[in-house]
């Protein structure tokens, strides 16, 4: 079975700039979140979407959105990249909300860099 | 604030002993713990959980502890291989709410053969 997958594996973009990251789930998993990895740190909770509605938001500005589709996937967006936005982009699925049996899986992510 | 920390940036055993990786938290709403293993180029993928309701949990060669008193969790690796090598990230969530899971830093486990 396939895990979850995201794209672009890389990207580089310029400040200012907007960028738009995406996820597909592991099949039949509904609930998709997205984290951000700056160097150095733990993965740090941006969203959560489950049947295409936000259930949960972490501590990042107005810049970030993102969107659930019918298909479960997900697109990351980041307005105004700013240097600080440099990060491993990561999207993890999960079947449910809170399947605590069936913790959380991350795909590989996407490396940004903006210069 | 740091909820969730790993004050040991970085562990190295010798192939066959044992391997101890330390985690505290601070937030006493937490009541669900993994463990997750990152290798370079990769995401995260989950190792071993535990909720708040046990204080051990077992799988093969890998062991959480947790101590709710000391708001304190530990990973043991026993025998400890090269292909452990990796950086482990502590995480910790409270039930009921989204799927946040609030992560420490990370401590990079070397084994050496």
């Amino acid at each position: 079975d396939a895990g979850v997958t995201q794209s672009p594996t890389h990207l580089i973009k310029t400040r200012g700039q907007h960028v738009t990251l995406r996820c597909s789930p592991i099949s039949g998993h509904k609930s998709v979140s997205w984290y951000q990895q700056v160097l150095g740190q733990g993965p740090q909770f941006i969203f959560q979407y489950y049947e295409k509605e936000e259930r949960g938001r972490g501590n990042f500005p107005d810049r970030f959105s993102a969107r659930q589709f019918p298909n479960y996937s997900s697109e990351l967006n980041v307005n105004a990249l700013l240097l600080g936005d440099s990060a491993l982009y990561l999207c993890a699925s999960s079947p449910f909300p809170g399947s605590y049996n069936s913790p959380l899986h991350f795909g590989n992510g996407t490396r940004l860099t903006v210069t | 604030d740091q909820q969730v920390k790993q004050n040991s940036p970085s562990l190295s055993v010798q192939e066959g002993r044992i391997s101890i990786l330390n985690c505290d938290y601070t937030n006493s709403m937490f009541d669900y713990f993994l463990w997750y293993k990152k290798y370079p180029a990769e995401g995260p993928t989950f190792l071993i959980s535990i909720s708040s309701i046990k204080d051990k949990n077992e799988d093969g060669r890998f062991t959480v502890f947790l101590n709710k008193s000391a708001k304190h969790l530990s990973l043991h690796i026993v025998p400890s291989q090269p292909g452990d090598s990796a950086v482990y990230f502590c995480a910790a969530i409270t039930q009921g709410g989204s799927e946040k899971l609030v992560f420490g830093k990370g401590t990079k486990l070397t084994v050496n053969p």
